[in-house]
């Protein structure tokens, strides 16, 4: 059973269009997260969610909209691609807020915009 | 800015060489170190939570201590495996429910 899993894994589309990654976790957590790899390769925090309220909210262009339906699911809805969107997405969860656990990465969304 | 350093950004070592690598990280209001292991193809996977100046942990030939007054965790692996062959990244947390600052990561690779 995956942990935390992600779909789609690959995702290519045009510039302009509107697109959603979904994200499930099966550990029960409270908490979760999406992150983007940028082209320095490094982890960037996007949004937390915790128990459904949004918690951490970066400065990311409002195209990108995060929905959670229940704890166990967490969003990623991106309005408008633009080219600068390419990256690859990584949903996370953790048992809950505090920064002392933690976090269960997906298998990462691998966005490309053309 | 808050803002996590890694060095070296990457390392080769031989098969049973050990090998240790750096985080550093502004220490005021700090809270909690986190490592995690990330392999090619695969998700970043927790490898240690530290909160407490002088804190060690152990997981098999893995190690790591947490320096908090001078902003510096070390990872030590003891008779590096083909295996251990991975991304290493460290993040940092300022206060109790912030966000995880990662660093750019240390990767490392073991020839057999």
């Amino acid at each position: 059973d995956t942990a935390v899993s992600q779909t789609p894994k690959y995702l290519v589309t045009q510039m302009g269009n509107d697109k959603s990654i979904k994200c499930e976790q099966n550990l029960g957590h409270d908490t979760m997260y999406w992150y983007k790899q940028d082209s320095k390769k490094f982890l960037k925090i996007m949004f937390s969610y915790n128990n459904k309220e949004l918690i951490i909210n970066e400065t990311v262009p409002n195209r990108f909209s995060p929905k959670s339906p229940d704890k166990a699911h967490l969003n990623l809805h991106i309005n408008s691609l633009e080219l600068g969107d390419s990256a690859v997405y990584f949903c996370a969860s953790s048992q809950a807020l505090a920064g002392h656990n933690e976090q269960f990465f997906g298998p990462g969304t691998r966005l490309t915009v053309l | 800015i808050l803002n996590v350093e890694q060095s070296p950004q990457s390392l080769h070592v031989q098969e049973g060489d050990s090998t240790n690598f750096t985080c550093s990280f502004p220490s005021s209001n700090f809270y909690a170190l986190h490592w995690y292991r990330w392999e090619t193809a695969k998700s970043p996977e927790a490898l240690f939570v530290m909160t407490l100046n002088g804190d060690e942990k152990k997981k098999g030939r893995i190690s790591a201590t947490l320096n908090t007054k001078e902003g510096y965790s070390y990872l030590y692996i003891k008779g590096s495996q083909p295996e251990d062959s991975a991304t290493y990244l460290c993040a940092s947390v300022w206060n109790q429910g912030g966000k995880l600052i990662f660093g750019q990561g240390t990767e490392l690779s073991v020839k057999p």
